[in-house]
């Protein structure tokens, strides 16, 4: 079982539509939680961190199921602009924090 | 703040020749940098931890005879691909975490660097 699994997608998604993806983890140890962002053949940038209590930036929502080692984003109000891939992140617990990287989720949002 | 970069981006190489990647911080100091590898529609995979002034630490599977990493410089760290092979051609890319910073928990991103053995 892959450490970090993630539905590759694609999510074919209109300007304004509302698009959630999913994320689990394998190791109930793991400490932090985060999304990132990659753009094709761009290195990934941070989009938000992930919190038990749930954080929202903007039109981006993150939950936290630590029971259920389970994360979740959510997009509303999708902008052509955020078509890229999504990669979840899980750091375990370790010596200097690994960064263990899902294979990602792609979204394309069209006119 | 926080920028990372990578030189070359781009390099095409022969099969048995060696290709050096270079990772520098620009505006921090990192004591600790990383290595991944990302092939086509696959995650990044950690290849190796550096350490300023001591040897690397490799993740299972990767040989440290292949992929020698030089890490002199708290700006600077090297990854060099000897007796490169088709299979290596992958996207690179390196991270930094600032020294003083949450070990591991603040990496930033070089742009990658893309190798390609023919």
């Amino acid at each position: 079982r892959k450490e970090v699994e993630q539905d590759p997608g694609p999510f074919n998604v209109p300007e304004g539509a509302t698009v959630a993806f999913n994320c689990t983890y394998s190791n109930s140890a793991s400490q932090s939680f985060f999304w990132y962002r990659q753009d094709c053949r761009k290195e990934p940038k941070l989009l938000m961190s992930v919190y038990s209590s749930g954080n929202e930036d903007g039109r981006f929502t993150a939950q936290l199921n630590r029971a259920s080692q389970y994360i979740s984003l959510l997009i509303r109000d999708s902008k052509l602009s955020d078509s890229a891939t999504y990669l979840c992140v899980v750091i375990f617990s370790g010596g200097y924090n690994k960064l263990i990287f899902g294979a990602g989720t792609r979204l394309a949002v069209h006119p | 703040g926080a920028v990372v970069s990578q030189h070359p981006s781009r390099v095409i190489c022969k099969s048995g020749t060696s290709v050096k990647i270079e990772c520098r911080s620009l505006d921090f100091q990192a004591t600790t940098m990383f290595w991944y590898r990302q092939f086509p529609k696959q995650s990044l995979m950690l290849m190796a931890t550096s350490n300023e002034g001591s040897k690397a630490t490799y993740e299972q599977g990767v040989e440290k005879d292949k992929f020698l990493i030089n890490h002199a410089s708290l700006t600077l760290s090297t990854l060099t691909v000897t007796s490169a092979h088709p299979e290596d051609s992958s996207f690179y890319i390196c991270s930094a975490n600032p020294s003083g910073g949450p070990r591991g928990l603040e990496q930033y991103f070089g742009p990658g660097t893309r190798l390609t053995v023919t």
